[in-house]
C-alpha cells in the first residue's frame, strides 16, 4: 500500500491564482481530512469528509474548497491565492466508525503565495 | 473537544527514558488521550492512545492518572531519531477530526 499520498510536493503561486492539492489513499479509509501548519505552529483542520459526498468544515475552512466523489480522493482547491495561505498541507485518512482514531498521514505539499 | 496543556519544549539524554506529561483536567468521560509525534516537517505519526488504562505499544507507554486528569508518554529508551514534536490530543471517537496543539518540543541530546 502507498497508504497517503500527497502531490504535489511543493507549490509557488501568486495572490489570485487558484490550484487544486491532491490527496489520495489506498487503503479504503471512509474518514479524510486536510490540516495546515503555518510555521512553529500546531495543525489546524481546515476540512473533512466522513465518506463519499460528504464534507463538512473544520476550523479554518474559508477560502478552501473540498469535494468527495470517490473513497480514494479528497482534493482541496484553492479559489483565489493569497499570502496569508503561504503554509505546508497536510492530508489524513482513518478507517471509520467508533474505535481507534489513529489517523494516517500524508507528506505534505509546502505552498507559497507571493 | 477538552483541551490539553503540554510544556513547549524538553531535553532528553540519548538512552535514557523521556517521560512528556500533558495536562487534560477537563476531559470528559467517553474522551480518549492520543498521542502523535511530528519528525521535522514529516506528517504526524500515531504513537499511542488510551481512555484511562495504561497503555504500550513497541514504540511508547502511555500512563493515565486515575481521575484522568493528565497523562504522562514514556520512550523507554531515547534515540537520537525520537528527537521531534510531541501532541497530545484528546478527542472522542465519533465524528471529526483531531485538534492539535502547540506540542511538545523533545531534543534527544547525545
Amino acid at each position: 500500500n502507498a497508504g497517503v499520498t500527497q502531490t504535489p510536493k511543493f507549490q509557488v503561486l501568486k495572490t489570485g491564482q487558484s490550484m487544486t492539492l491532491q490527496c489520495a489513499q489506498d487503503m479504503n479509509h471512509e474518514y479524510m481530512s486536510w490540516y495546515r501548519q503555518d510555521p512553529g505552529m500546531g495543525l489546524r483542520l481546515i476540512h473533512y469528509s466522513v465518506g463519499a459526498g460528504i464534507t463538512d468544515q473544520g476550523e479554518v475552512p474559508n477560502g478552501y474548497n473540498v469535494s468527495r466523489s470517490t473513497t480514494e480522493d479528497f482534493p482541496l482547491r484553492l479559489l483565489s491565492a493569497a499570502p496569508s495561505q503561504t503554509s505546508v498541507y497536510f492530508c489524513a485518512s482513518r478507517p471509520g466508525g467508533s474505535g481507534n482514531n489513529e489517523q494516517f498521514f500524508g507528506p505534505g505539499t509546502r505552498l507559497t503565495v507571493l | 473537544d477538552a483541551k490539553t496543556t503540554q510544556p513547549t519544549s524538553m531535553d532528553c539524554a540519548e538512552g535514557r527514558a523521556a517521560n512528556l506529561p500533558c495536562n487534560h483536567s477537563t476531559i470528559s468521560g467517553n474522551e480518549y488521550v492520543y498521542w502523535y509525534r511530528q519528525i521535522h516537517s514529516q506528517g504526524p505519526q500515531y504513537i499511542i492512545h488510551g481512555l484511562k488504562n495504561n497503555e504500550t505499544n513497541e514504540m511508547a507507554s502511555l500512563i493515565i492518572t486515575e481521575d484522568r486528569k493528565s497523562s504522562t508518554l514514556i520512550l523507554p529508551h531515547a534515540t537520537l531519531r525520537d528527537t521531534a514534536v510531541y501532541y497530545c490530543i484528546v478527542r472522542g471517537n465519533a465524528g471529526n477530526m483531531l485538534t492539535f496543539g502547540g506540542g511538545t518540543r523533545l531534543m534527544v541530546k547525545p
